[in-house]
């Protein structure tokens, strides 16, 4: 009864490559979001998309691409990874509210070191 | 733009004592605050939140935050601190158009026996 999972949760690759980041929610949520925690803990939001929809958009590289098949799940993909996206991912989810902001539910993080 | 200052990145009580984590808070409307905690090698998790209505917010595992609009203020407390608590704790603000959090750096605390 996992509420927001990712997979996986551990991803070690080399300079270079490119890679995949699952998110899934049961939670019947209409946004989700990924962030990056770096070395020092430091959160940032990366995305938020509301029903499939791209609503934020931070300062990140395009060689991220975040890709929202339904409103359950939110993937991010990475290309050519560099040493710098050695981080924590986290992917979250909230309903939708016009009382202000929701709760946001996160996963339990992956773990990129890029070699 | 709005930002979070969290006074201290390391916390350090025993267990039995008053647990104080401070988070100030800088937004131009009316903010929505929140704190998070992260247990080693975990997601975060929702402690408490302030969304306008009473300033004294109580949340999950006894901890409490006050609301203090005059000092642009959040603090976090707890009357007796656990082992358990010891985690990384995060404040967070948000506007009221989006349900975008902006974090602060967080402040670990540490609890000894």
């Amino acid at each position: 009864d996992t509420a927001v999972s990712q997979t996986p949760k551990y991803l070690v690759t080399q300079m270079g490559n490119d890679k995949s980041i699952k998110c899934e929610q049961n939670l019947g949520h209409d946004t989700m979001y990924w962030y990056k925690q770096d070395s020092k803990k430091f959160l940032k939001i990366m995305f938020s998309y509301n029903n499939k929809e791209l609503i934020i958009n931070e300062t990140v590289p395009n060689r991220f691409s975040p890709k929202s098949p339904d409103k359950a799940h939110l993937n991010l993909h990475i290309n050519s990874l560099e040493l710098g996206d050695s981080a924590v991912y986290f992917c979250a989810s909230s309903p939708f509210g016009t009382g202000g902001p929701n709760e946001q539910f996160f996963g339990p993080g992956t773990r990129l070191t890029v070699l | 733009a709005q930002s979070v200052t969290q006074l201290g990145s390391h916390v350090s009580v025993s267990e039995g004592a008053l647990v104080l984590l401070r988070c100030n808070y800088s937004s131009s409307v009316p903010p929505y605050l929140f704190w998070y905690v992260q247990y080693p090698n975990q997601g975060l998790q929702l402690l408490l939140k302030y969304t306008s209505a009473a300033t004294l917010v109580k949340g999950i595992n006894g901890f409490e935050a006050e609301f203090k609009k005059s000092e642009t203020s959040f603090h976090l407390t707890k009357p007796s601190a656990h082992m358990s608590d010891a985690a990384e704790y995060f404040c967070a603000v948000s506007d009221q158009g989006y349900s975008t959090l902006t974090f602060g750096k967080g402040t670990m605390l540490l609890v000894s026996p």
